[in-house]
Parts: structure tokens; C-alpha cells; sequence
């Protein structure tokens, strides 16, 4: 596609569910980057993939949650046993160089945790 | 540790009028610094950026930035504000690995007709 694309847009779930958040970076983009934008809050960055490089997770708040990547594609960002203070807006990137420079962000999952 | 701190959460500006929205950065070497735009349902869309050289950055849709080492700050500026210009801007550097962006916590700009 033309741009990063992020699904579903819209999720609501009870609290203890498990949820997954699906991201397509732009073709052809070796880096990917999920972040955490909660109300009135800036990016809180979770993890980061380069190619087939092992990912840096340090970013993540707590076990519960993980991320995976299939090579240079698709994306999953799973939470497990949602609270509600995992209510937020999960924003994913990509980078056609494995930087900064040139990231394009995807228009991002609401997540509401009931 | 590389930080960014966006001290107005909220600003309002009337149609017309000039923008300024301020950042400040720490960080131990020469920054790099980005200004994103986040318009309501969209993605962020980068405005401008600063590695080096020219201290006085022009970005898309009419924005700037001047780089002010001795103040460590990176100001948004524009001289006449249109009403589509009203969304949450962010101010980011590169992390000390190089390899992603840390974020201030934004500013909601809204503007008045």
C-alpha cells in the first residue's frame, strides 16, 4: 500500500482480555517501530525492529506485553490481560533505512480497555 | 539521557496571527530534531528537521525552526496561522543510539477565526 496501515482503528475490550494490533509498513522497509500515545500524553516508544536484527524491547512497560515481525513485514503488537491504564492510542512506524530520518507513522489503534 | 520538554500543553491563536511553540531539548552531543504534526485520526506528518548547518530550518506548510544550542531549544514558528493549522504538534531528538525518536509530550494547538 501507499502508506503504513494499522488494524483495526478502533478496539474496545473488557479488562483481562487479550488483544492484538496488527501493523503493514510501507513495502520494501527494514525498520519498524510501535509507540504508545496515551490521552494528553506524548509518544511513549515499546519496541523497535531492524531487519532480521533482534528487536529492542526495551521499551516495553511489562511482560504482558510482546511484539513479533515475519521478516520485513507485517507486524503484531499483543497484549495480554488488558487493564485499563493500557488504554491508549498505539501508533506504528516504518523507516526505509533502518533510521530516524524517514519514518512514516501509521494512523494508529484506539485502544479502550473497559 | 535524551529528553524533550514541550512546556505549553494547550495554546490557542486567533486566524492570522503569528505561532510560536517551544521545545527544549537535553542531550550530551549535537541533536537531531524533528517537529511532527498530528492532525485528529491521522498519523504524524513530519514538518521539518535539523541535523546540522543552517540553524534556521524551513519546513512544510509554511512552518520554521530555529536551533538555539545555547538556549537547547527548538522553537516552531509561523508567521500567520491558518485554521487547518490546528492539531497537536511534537517536538523529538534522536535517542544516544541513534536508532529511533524520543518524544515531548506534545501541544495542542487550536485556533480561533
Amino acid at each position: 500500500g501507499a502508506g503504513v496501515s494499522q488494524s483495526p482503528s478502533n478496539k474496545v475490550t473488557e479488562k483481562g482480555k487479550d488483544v492484538e494490533l496488527r501493523c503493514d509498513p510501507i513495502s520494501g522497509h527494514t525498520a519498524l517501530y510501535w509507540y504508545r500515545q496515551r490521552l494528553g500524553q506524548g509518544l511513549e516508544f515499546l519496541i523497535y525492529f531492524q531487519g532480521n536484527s533482534a528487536p529492542d524491547k526495551s521499551g516495553l512497560p511489562s511482560d504482558r506485553f510482546s511484539a513479533e515481525r515475519t521478516g520485513e513485514s507485517v507486524s503484531t503488537l499483543t497484549i495480554q490481560r488488558t487493564q485499563q491504564e493500557d488504554s491508549a492510542v498505539y501508533l506504528c512506524a516504518s523507516s526505509p533505512g533502518g533510521g530516524y530520518e524517514k519514518l512514516f507513522f501509521g494512523s494508529g489503534t484506539q485502544l479502550s480497555v473497559l | 539521557a535524551q529528553s524533550v520538554t514541550q512546556p505549553d500543553i494547550h495554546i490557542t491563536v486567533s486566524e492570522g496571527a503569528s505561532l510560536e511553540l517551544r521545545c527544549n531539548y537535553s542531550y550530551g552531543a549535537t541533536p537531531y530534531l524533528f517537529w511532527y504534526v498530528q492532525s485528529p485520526g491521522q498519523g504524524l506528518q513530519l514538518l521539518l528537521k535539523y541535523f546540522s548547518g543552517d540553524t534556521l530550518v524551513q519546513g512544510i506548510k509554511g512552518f520554521e525552526a530555529e536551533f538555539k544550542r545555547s538556549q537547547s531549544s527548538f522553537n516552531l514558528r509561523k508567521p500567520s496561522v491558518h485554521w487547518s493549522d490546528a492539531a497537536e504538534y511534537f517536538c523529538a531528538v534522536v535517542n544516544n543510539a541513534g536508532n529511533m525518536l524520543t518524544f515531548g509530550g506534545g501541544t495542542r494547538l487550536m485556533v480561533k477565526p
